[in-house]
C-alpha cells in the first residue's frame, strides 16, 4: 500500500521568507501523482499543485515549488516570499489505486504559522 | 473556487438523528469522492462514485450510506448519529478515474461541518 509522511506537525516562517514543507511516499507504483493542498482556517481544501512521477522538471506554480527528489521518494513544498495569508495547514497527497481502490491519500499535514 | 459545491455548509443536529449531505461536482466531472476529516483521525476515504456506479468504499461505516445520481451530483447519508460522527464532510471530483487519472487533483468542495449534539 501507498503511504505518505509529513514529519513536521508545525513550522514557522517570517513573512518574505521561504520555507520548505517535508514530504516522503513510498510506493512500488512506477506511475503517480504527488499533490499539495492548503487548508486554511476557513476549512476548505485548495490544490496548489502536483508532480507526476515522470515529470523531468520540479513543478512551479507561482510563489509554490515542488523540490521532486525520486530516488529519495521525497516531495518537499517550497513557498518563496511567505505572505500572513499562507499561514494554514498543508497536506501532501498522491493518489492511489489498486484493483478496485481510486483515491487520494494524505499525509497528516503540517501547521503553517507565518509572523509579521 | 474549485466548482465543486456542498450544501449545506453547517449542520447541527442531535444524536439518533439522519442528514443528507448534497454535493455537485465540477462541470464535467464524473468522479465524486466523499471524505470525512476529524482532529483524531485526519483525512478518512469514505466512499467514491464514477458516473453512477459505487466504485470503491473506504473507512464507511454501514450507518453511513452514499449514492450519485443520474446528474452526477451525489449525496452522503448519516443515520444513527453519534457524537463521534461531528467532523468536516468533504466532496471532490475528478474528471477520471482509475490507473490512468494518477496525475489529476481531486477537487475540493468547502466542506459541510457536522455537528452532533
Amino acid at each position: 500500500a501507498q503511504k505518505i509522511t509529513q514529519t513536521q506537525p508545525g513550522m514557522f516562517v517570517q513573512e518574505k521568507e521561504a520555507v520548505t514543507l517535508d514530504c516522503t511516499y513510498d510506493t512500488s507504483d512506477p506511475s503517480y501523482g504527488l499533490f499539495w493542498y492548503k487548508q486554511p482556517s476557513s476549512g476548505e481544501m485548495i490544490f496548489l499543485i502536483y508532480q507526476g512521477s515522470y515529470d523531468q522538471q520540479n513543478a512551479t506554480e507561482g510563489r509554490y515549488s515542488l523540490n521532486f527528489q525520486k530516488a529519495r521518494k521525497s516531495a518537499n513544498l517550497v513557498i518563496s516570499a511567505s505572505q500572513l495569508g499562507d499561514s494554514a495547514m498543508y497536506f501532501c497527497a498522491m493518489r492511489e489505486y489498486d484493483y478496485n481502490t481510486d483515491k487520494l491519500i494524505f499525509g497528516t499535514g503540517t501547521r503553517l504559522q507565518v509572523f509579521p | 473556487d474549485s466548482g465543486v459545491t456542498q450544501t449545506p455548509k453547517h449542520l447541527i443536529t442531535a444524536t439518533g438523528q439522519r442528514v443528507t449531505l448534497r454535493c455537485s461536482p465540477r462541470s464535467g466531472d464524473l468522479s465524486v469522492y466523499w471524505y470525512q476529516q476529524s482532529l483524531d483521525q485526519g483525512l478518512q476515504f469514505l466512499i467514491h462514485y464514477y458516473n453512477g456506479e459505487e466504485r470503491a468504499k473506504g473507512n464507511i461505516l454501514e450507518r453511513f450510506s452514499a449514492q450519485q445520481f443520474p446528474d452526477l451530483h451525489s449525496e452522503l447519508n448519516l443515520s444513527s448519529l453519534e457524537l463521534g460522527d461531528s467532523a468536516l464532510y468533504f466532496c471532490a471530483s475528478s474528471v477520471e478515474e482509475g490507473k490512468s487519472s494518477y496525475n489529476s487533483p481531486l477537487h475540493f468542495g468547502n466542506g459541510t461541518r457536522l455537528t452532533v449534539t
